[in-house]
């Protein structure tokens, strides 16, 4: 069971960059890292999903390095509504093997002015 | 959009009592989950259901039970509520894209 492992806080500056790292050392093959936003009283929501390399989409950038033992969150440019929890998640995408998705215990992002 | 919804924004109930939680999802997924959110503890999985009828438990399963009669609906069930049951409860689906939506979540309580 790949175990996630975040920052429990941030803070940063309207206009920053915020990079936010994750660590998921024993990370399996077939696993994918997905990254969720997590507004007060709602749900999750994703974010950006990927293997390896960089992905990146109309929020945010996914880096991942060769070894896979970590990722990092990249958000360009914070705004106050930025400001939420983030969540790593590590796990297998196939259907019958939800026992084997792990969320980190996220990271509270603080954007201020 | 994607709308999964659940049966109640707050719950309050009686230790002992049974407690059912439903959630719907509007889009044909095959893939529901249910977990439940502490605080310093993240999101950790209840229980799982990849097709109707069929289950699968989580990291945390005892004192729960879930029911998928239909696709679009996925209860969870505590038979015999205690306190430490007390927590926000999200319920989300899951297609074919890999991308879990989420409902708004039930913050139950239990007296």
């Amino acid at each position: 069971l790949a175990k996630t492992t975040q920052p429990i806080s941030m803070d940063s500056y309207e206009g920053q960059e915020v990079n936010i790292t994750c660590s998921h050392n024993n990370i399996a093959t077939n696993d994918y890292i997905t990254w969720y936003q997590q507004f007060p009283s709602q749900g999750p929501r994703f974010i950006i999903q990927g293997y390896k390399t960089k992905v990146t989409n109309e929020v945010a950038s996914l880096f991942i390095p060769a070894d896979r033992k970590s990722s990092t969150l990249s958000l360009p440019r914070v705004s106050l509504s930025d400001t939420a929890v983030y969540y790593c998640l590590v796990g297998d995408r196939n259907a019958g093997t939800a026992s084997k998705l792990t969320f980190g215990t996220g990271t509270r992002l603080q954007v201020t002015l | 959009d994607v709308k999964v919804t659940q049966s109640s924004r707050y719950l309050v109930k009686r230790t002992g009592e049974k407690v059912f939680l439903e959630c719907v999802q509007d889009m044909d997924h095959e893939n529901m989950f249910w977990y439940r959110q502490d605080p310093g503890l993240g999101l950790r999985l209840i229980y799982f259901s990849y097709d109707v009828k069929m289950k699968e438990k989580g990291d945390i399963p005892e004192g729960y039970s879930v029911s998928r009669e239909k696709k679009e609906r996925f209860s969870l069930i505590l038979e015999s509520a205690s306190t430490n049951q007390t927590s926000m409860y999200l319920c989300a689906s899951r297609g074919t894209s890999n991308e879990q939506f989420f409902g708004p979540g039930t913050r139950l309580t239990v007296l």
